[in-house]
């Protein structure tokens, strides 16, 4: 089935510590996004990619970054420089369109990242 | 600024109601709108999804619409199950990169 694979489902880390986080995609998407998830709050962006080789900064990328080598691939890595990086992280990915068409946003099943 | 809200937080009715979520914002210029229902450590399953020049989408006891000019948008769900038990989301899109969402409203169906 087509769909949005994240890896790991829950994760702990130790300050000053790197991790990385997967997303994969088999949908032929263009575009893949990283979302943060706090309780109570919206979804805001952490990054975006709209093609292969290519990304942009979203709302709070302080403390994050990514790399898009492969079209299906959008992994993230949440640094030591991220102040407050226990959350909910959901990857997604979208039809990329031109003009005045957007494609359904389509999201994984999210990871859950503790710093102990 | 695009602002998204959702009102109520929470709702709680008994089975077999049919009930009516509210999604408002600001900025009348977005090219869709999206509902989504997210289950309690789960992502977001999407329900329905309204392009600018459309009105309403429908699926199944779901129906959304859409008006622009008020900046407005409901969820209607019919009939309502305890299976319909979750947090839904809307969330407008101003482009493929600017996505907002709301903060949702959290249902529970009484049985």
């Amino acid at each position: 089935d087509g769909g949005i694979t994240q890896s790991p489902k829950y994760l702990f880390r130790k300050e000053g510590q790197n991790v990385t986080l997967s997303c994969e995609q088999n949908l032929n998407h263009d575009a893949m996004y990283w979302y943060r998830q706090d309780p109570g709050q919206g979804l805001r962006l952490i990054y975006y990619s709209q093609i292969v080789n290519d990304f942009q900064k979203g709302d709070i990328a302080e403390g994050y970054s990514v790399s898009r080598e492969k079209k299906e691939s959008f992994p993230l890595t949440v640094t030591s420089a991220q102040k407050n990086p226990t959350a909910f992280y959901l990857c997604a990915s979208s039809i990329w369109a031109s003009g005045s068409y957007t494609g359904e946003l389509f999201f994984g099943e999210g990871s859950r990242l503790t710093v102990l | 600024k695009q602002e998204v809200t959702q009102i109520p937080a929470a709702l709680s009715v008994p089975e077999g109601e049919n009930l009516v979520l509210n999604c408002s914002f600001t900025d009348s210029a977005i090219y869709n709108l999206q509902w989504f229902r997210q289950d309690p450590g789960k992502g977001l399953t999407s329900l329905l999804l309204i392009q600018s020049s459309q009105r309403e989408q429908t699926s199944g006891r779901l129906n959304a619409s859409l008006d622009k000019s008020s900046g407005r948008s409901t969820l209607y769900i019919a009939a309502s199950q305890p299976g319909d038990s979750a947090t839904y989301l809307c969330a407008v899109s101003e482009g493929a990169s600017k996505i907002i969402f709301g903060s949702g409203t959290r249902l529970s169906i009484r049985p």
